[in-house]
This record gives structure tokens, sequence and C-alpha cells, in this order.
């Protein structure tokens, strides 16, 4: 199985701050790597795919980059709406695995 | 656009098998070349993958799970389903369905959840 690791598994922010999420990969995976928003009793949301092409809908204030084996969220300008926790997925194998989240709070 | 829709029991016994159904409407669950995943999260923690199925009626398991874990397809319906048998209190979690359309594709959209209780 590809593991994959998240890095924080929280973080205090504030409104207005710049925010990093990183994931690592136990193996290359290219630029097979997603990431999901997931608010308190929602389903998880797709922000990210393929490493760095944005969702339909979401805010350009989200981005990502990375390949191979280690990759960045990052978030330019927190909104109130952005504390919720993240998560990295990979699709790279049909074993799909997933972070273990980072959950973003309010500082 | 696709919607997908979890149903089925919310409490099972303990040793017992949980049975969830996800509905598809807005794509043919038997054409294309999509992967129709099962995932879950107790509650406070992370995501886990359980498995899929293709369109063609291949599957794949978490290798934590595959030894009780049998995902099928009910093209009559539109639907797919999840069986998870002997199950414990550590089954107890939100189960999602969700869709990748392609073998590289990230998996989106899901369904909205829904709480299984594995207690007796």
């Amino acid at each position: 199985d590809i593991q994959m690791t998240q890095s924080p598994s929280s973080l205090s922010a504030s409104v207005g701050d710049r925010v990093t999420i990183t994931c690592r990969a136990s193996q290359s995976i290219s630029s097979f790597l997603n990431w999901f928003q997931q608010k308190p009793g929602k389903a998880p949301k797709l922000l990210i795919f393929a490493a760095s092409s944005l969702q339909s809908g979401v805010p350009s204030r989200f981005s990502g980059s990375g390949s191979g084996t280690d990759f960045t969220l990052t978030i330019s300008s927190l909104q109130p709406e952005d504390f919720a926790t993240y998560y990295c997925q990979q699709s790279y194998s049909t074993l799909y695995t997933f972070g273990q989240g980072t959950k973003l709070e309010i500082k | 656009q696709v919607q997908l829709q979890e149903s089925g029991p919310g409490l099972v016994k303990p040793s017992q098998t949980l049975s969830l159904t996800c509905t598809v409407s807005g794509a043919s669950i038997s054409s294309g070349s999509y992967y129709w995943s099962w995932i879950r999260q107790p509650a406070g923690k992370g995501l886990e993958w359980i498995g899929h199925i293709h369109t063609s009626g291949s599957t794949k398991y978490n290798p934590s799970l595959k030894s009780r874990v049998t995902i099928s397809v009910d093209t009559s319906k539109n639907q797919f389903s999840l069986k998870l048998t002997s199950v414990t209190a550590a089954d107890t979690a939100f189960y999602y369905c969700a869709i990748a359309f392609s073998q590289l594709a990230p998996l989106d959209p899901w369904g909205q959840g829904t709480l299984v209780t594995v207690s007796s």
C-alpha cells in the first residue's frame, strides 16, 4: 500500500494568514494527489485534483503543488469558512489511501 | 450532475453483517469506465477507503478489510452495495459512497454519508 503522511496534524491560524499543509507519499505517485476539505457533519469536498488543478467552484486562494512524493496545499489568505479538516488522497494506485488529516483551527 | 445517496440500517448487532446501498442518479452504473467506492470514517477520526467496484465488475478491497468485504452492483436499480461481515464496535462509522470517473481520477462526487452503529 502507498502510505500518505500529512503534516501538521493540527494547525492554529488567524483570518488572513497564509497556511501550508504538506503531504508525503511513501513512494512516487507522479501527480495523482488530491486534496479534500471536510467540515463537521459533511462529506469531504474535493478542492484540488492532480496535485495542482483547482476543482470548479473552489476559490482561487486554494492552490496545490508538488509531484513524486512531496505535495503541498496552500491557502493564501484564510477566510472564516476555511476552518475545517483537510485530507490528501492518492489516486495513483487503485488501492486508494488518505492522509490522516490536518485540522485547521482558529487562533 | 451525478448524485449519490447511501441508505441502510443505522444499527447493526455485533457479529452480524452490515449492508448498505448507494443509489446513483445522473449516471449509469453500467456505462463508462468508472470506479464506485465505499469509504468510512469513525466519528472524530480519519477517512478509510474500504474498496471499489469497476464498471466491468472487477473489485479491489482495502487489505485490512478484504476478508470481510463484498461490493456488488445492481444495474437494474442503478445501485451498488457494501456488505461487511462479522462486524464489531470498531466498524461503527460514517459510511460514504463516491465515484472516480477513471482509474487515476479523484473521488468526486460523494454521497452525504450514513452513520452505522454496531451495538447490541
